[in-house]
């Protein structure tokens, strides 16, 4: 069973807008989530986190927010850029020591 | 650039052949992971290493061998592979094993394709 749930496996948006990322997840156990950007043939690229004790995190164009009672976070990009087109993964994970457990991505598209 | 590199990019081997995949850091990083991804699928993981030490195996087919041999290097031994192993083999670092707090640093991956 997927512990960590990206519903939308793809996303189109233009230029300046917003663009927003969902990401579900199961297990209360999980008290770290991250996003990932990854271009093709590339690795992934770490993007910003949040720790389950707040509930916003800023850095630059990029705010992850997080829901706690509805086990849900959202990656916020204002204004999107063409150059944000990638596929981005929602991970999430625990202080305790156990890996990270990484959603099945979704595919961001910004049109200029 | 990438701070994880990855050596070979791409490799195609027969299903009778031994080789390895090779990944160096020099972050001074304590964790090292091996992960695979196959298309639209997410990198599943393989192996964590810690402080030079297997502390993780995701109950991965032995025809998949890691190694440590230092705290910079993680290798990975390929022998009698599988078609259906064909993928990108990520290598990652972290500073340590805190799962979500220390984040990973990825490589830009080995595209294996077992003929």
């Amino acid at each position: 069973d997927q512990q960590v749930k990206q519903n939308s496996p793809s996303l189109s948006v233009q230029e300046g807008r917003i663009s927003i990322l969902n990401c579900d997840y199961t297990n209360s156990m999980f008290d770290y989530f991250l996003w990932y950007k990854k271009y093709p043939a590339e690795g992934p690229t770490f993007l910003i986190s949040i720790s389950s004790i707040k509930d916003k995190n800023e850095d630059g164009r990029f705010t992850v927010f997080l829901n706690k009672s509805a086990k849900h976070l959202s990656l916020h990009i204002v204004p999107s850029q063409p150059g944000d087109s990638a596929v981005y993964f929602c991970a999430a994970g625990n202080q305790a020591g156990t890996a990270l457990i990484f959603g099945k991505g979704t595919t961001l598209s910004v049109s200029s | 650039d990438t701070e994880v590199t990855q050596t070979p990019k791409h490799l195609v081997m027969g299903m009778t052949n031994k080789k390895s995949l090779k990944c160096e850091q020099h972050m001074g990083h304590r964790a090292m992971y091996w992960y695979k991804q196959k298309a639209k699928k997410p990198p599943e993981l393989m192996f964590v290493y810690s402080y030079e030490k297997l502390s993780i195996n995701e109950s991965v087919p032995s025809r998949f061998s890691p190694e440590c041999p230092n705290s910079s290097l993680l290798n990975l031994h390929l022998h009698a592979l599988q078609p259906e192993d064909s993928a990108l083999y990520l290598c990652a670092s972290s500073q340590y094993t805190g799962g979500g707090s220390s984040p990973l640093h990825f490589g830009n991956g080995t595209r294996l394709t077992v003929t």
